[in-house]
């Protein structure tokens, strides 16, 4: 089983929809979680961390269900610049390893 | 700020060729990692070091050593090239959280690797 599995997408949407994406986590010593966004042959950049909480900046919303293992990320007011894949990441503090969904592709159309 | 840098950016092998990449980080961070990402695998781990003189198996390690003599590089080492090694590298690094809450990976810019 993968330690973190996302939906691949694509999702196409138009300018100013508003986006979800879902993933889940299967070790339940995880302890740090996050969003990643990487643009096409780019190295991948730190988009946001995630909360138990749940926090927002700006348009982008995180939430983290340690329950149901689950982290997900909203989009509002899609701008053509979010267009990117957009992937889910978890840190098990044991060696401080990081692990990567597979990513969701994200392409917001005019 | 230089951040994280790996060299080359670009590279073509042919099959049983050597090489080493090269990363570099200037954050004074004690982990740092390999990764490689192929089409719809996504990241996968392939040695990392939890400090300068230590070096650890992940995921994927076959095929490729590493060395971490200095704190800010971190080598991956490629003995004999194989087809099945083309992809691109990723290199990062990452503080120990401690009471620091979240930490982050920070990433170079990667390198493409052709190996033919």
């Amino acid at each position: 089983r993968k330690e973190v599995e996302q939906d691949p997408g694509p999702f196409n949407v138009p300018e100013g929809a508003t986006v979800a994406f879902n993933c889940t986590y299967s070790n339940s010593a995880s302890q740090s979680f996050f969003w990643y966004r990487q643009d096409c042959r780019k190295e991948p950049k730190l988009l946001m961390s995630v909360y138990s909480s749940g926090n927002e900046d700006g348009r982008f919303t995180a939430q983290l269900n340690r329950a149901s293992q689950y982290i997900s990320l909203l989009i509002r007011d899609s701008k053509l610049s979010d267009s990117a894949t957009y992937l889910c990441v978890v840190n098990t503090r044991v060696g401080n390893q990081f692990y990567f969904g597979t990513g969701t592709s994200l392409t917001v159309i005019p | 700020n230089a951040g994280v840098t790996q060299t080359p950016k670009f590279r073509v092998l042919k099959t049983g060729q050597s090489m080493t990449l090269l990363c570099a980080q200037d954050m004074n961070h004690e982990y740092m990692y390999w990764y490689r990402q192929d089409p719809g695998m996504g990241l996968r781990l392939i040695h990392y070091s939890v400090g300068e003189g230590t070096t650890a198996k992940g995921e994927v390690p076959d095929g490729y050593n590493v060395s971490r003599l200095k704190k800010q590089n971190f080598l991956l080492g490629l003995e004999s090239a194989a087809p099945s090694q083309t992809s691109v590298y990723f290199c990062a690094s990452s503080y120990e959280a401690g009471g620091r809450g979240n930490t982050e990976a920070f990433f170079g810019q990667g390198t493409r690797l052709t190996v033919v």
